[in-house]
């Protein structure tokens, strides 16, 4: 069955820097992965979606690439802020019923 | 501002006892999801509805029931509460049936099953 993996060890990384969140999938390429924002005792919150074909997404200081050789999904956080430090989840459709398909999320903690 | 409630934040209940947990979206979505998210797994869908009278099962649907009266409210359903149904609940609402639609989140329910 399709499975998707994200690091589960939290990421520390300093203010300034560049925050790089991995999501790495198994079995065929989705058509559409999508990234979403959770803070604690919050509901998740949509970021980016990057399709199947499309080799790189950008907003603001957020890029996503998408890589089906490697079934690999990158999420960078460039200029990182303490206010980025929150879990990210990615999530792509899979399987026959056609139904999204989530990671467990990697929490990132920016320090000042 | 357009947004999706749920209610309560935080209950308590024991085992046996059927439970509501309230779901309320202003978008005008006609595509509701119900999810549960536990440590060690992923968001895991428990039903959806695709517009009123409609509703379908997801992959932990055991348990839960859904049902659709009007476009706002996606009210879930837990008939005789059990332990195993500890968990946080969100609800979602999308624009489109494409499942590769961003989802729109409420806060979530902090359900506990003593």
């Amino acid at each position: 069955s399709q499975k998707i993996e994200q690091n589960s060890e939290a990421l520390n990384i300093q203010e300034g820097k560049t925050a790089t969140l991995t999501c790495n999938y198994t079995n065929y390429s989705p058509a559409y992965l999508q990234w979403y924002r959770q803070d604690p005792g919050r509901g998740p919150v949509f970021l980016l979606l990057i399709r199947e074909n499309e080799k790189e997404k950008r907003k603001e200081r957020l890029k996503v690439t998408f890589d089906t050789t490697l079934k690999q999904s990158l999420f960078h956080i460039t200029a990182s802020q303490p206010a980025d430090s929150a879990t990210y989840l990615c999530a792509f459709i899979g399987g026959n019923n056609r139904k999204l398909i989530w990671g467990l999320g990697t929490s990132l903690a920016v320090n000042p | 501002d357009a947004e999706i409630t749920q209610s309560p934040r935080h209950k308590i209940t024991e085992t046996g006892r059927q439970v509501t947990l309230a779901c309320h979206q202003t978008w005008n979505h006609n595509n509701m999801f119900w999810y549960r998210q536990d440590l060690g797994h992923g968001l895991r869908l428990i039903h959806y509805s695709y517009g009123v009278q409609d509703t379908n099962k997801g992959e932990v649907s055991d348990g839960y029931s859904v049902s659709r009266s009007n476009t706002e409210d996606l009210p879930l359903t837990l008939e005789s509460a059990a332990s195993s149904q500890t968990s946080v609940y969100f609800c979602a609402s999308s624009e489109s049936r494409q499942w590769s639609e961003k989802l729109f989140f409420g806060s979530g329910t902090q359900l506990s099953v003593l």
